[in-house]
């Protein structure tokens, strides 16, 4: 079965360092992968999807992601943090192409510190 | 452009009881599916409408149902309803000419309705 785990549920980090939000995914066959943000009392926005072809993706508010392979890994990571990331983040797949179902993480709680 | 509307916002409900909730998708979408976020989970796929049928269901059980009416508005149905059955019930939507048009097409979510069973 297809699974997507997200290795942290709660990150600290002060404002203007790097984050990296960590995800792995489970799948024996080709994935499509994707990362959410939720703000509160908000439904999700995505951040960026991988599909195909470069590995690393780049996606809206600074945020960028690397497709590893070889790792099963989609880690997100963004150089410098501003207050207004502060809000839940989620990995998600969906396994082939046509279908609507999203496989989703736990999610993790990115907490930004002044 | 609304974007992807849900109402109610909060619902309570006690056990034994059925619940609707409501969707209306963005304009130009024409497909809708449901997911359940229960709290400190991810979302989870329950199922998905097209042509006022269903399409696509995860893994709950007959107690969930649903329907799409002809402007593509949805609702989401839960009847004997459980304790477990408290979340966050996310509906999103997209275009499905579009979703088959490219590996993958971007779903809008809509903010949720929170419900609370006692």
């Amino acid at each position: 079965a297809q699974s997507v785990t997200q290795l942290d549920s709660q990150v600290p980090v002060f404002e203007e360092a790097p984050v990296e939000l960590r995800c792995n995914y489970s799948s024996s066959v080709s994935v499509y992968l994707f990362w959410y943000v939720q703000y509160p009392n908000q439904g999700l926005q995505l951040l960026l999807k991988y599909l195909s072809g470069s590995t690393l993706v780049k996606g809206i508010n600074g945020f960028e992601a690397e497709f590893n392979k070889s790792q099963t890994s989609f880690h997100l990571r963004k150089p410098s943090v501003h207050i207004s990331d502060t809000a839940e983040y989620f990995c998600a797949s969906n396994r082939r192409a046509g279908s609507y179902q999203l496989t989703f993480g736990k999610g993790t709680k990115l907490s930004v510190i002044p | 452009d609304a974007g992807v509307t849900q109402s109610p916002t909060h619902l309570i409900k006690t056990r034994g009881q059925q619940v609707t909730l409501r969707c209306s998708p963005k304009s130009g979408h024409d497909t809708v599916s449901w997911y359940q976020q229960a709290l400190g989970q991810g979302p989870q796929f329950i199922f998905q409408y097209y042509e006022e049928e269903e399409r696509q269901r995860g893994n709950f059980p007959d107690r969930f149902s649903g329907h799409q009416f002809p402007n593509y508005s949805s609702e989401l149905n839960v009847n004997a309803l459980l304790l477990g059955d408290s979340a966050l019930y996310l509906c999103a939507s997209s275009s499905h000419r579009e979703h088959m048009a490219v590996p993958y097409n971007e779903q809008f979510f809509g903010p949720g309705t929170r419900l609370t069973v006692l």
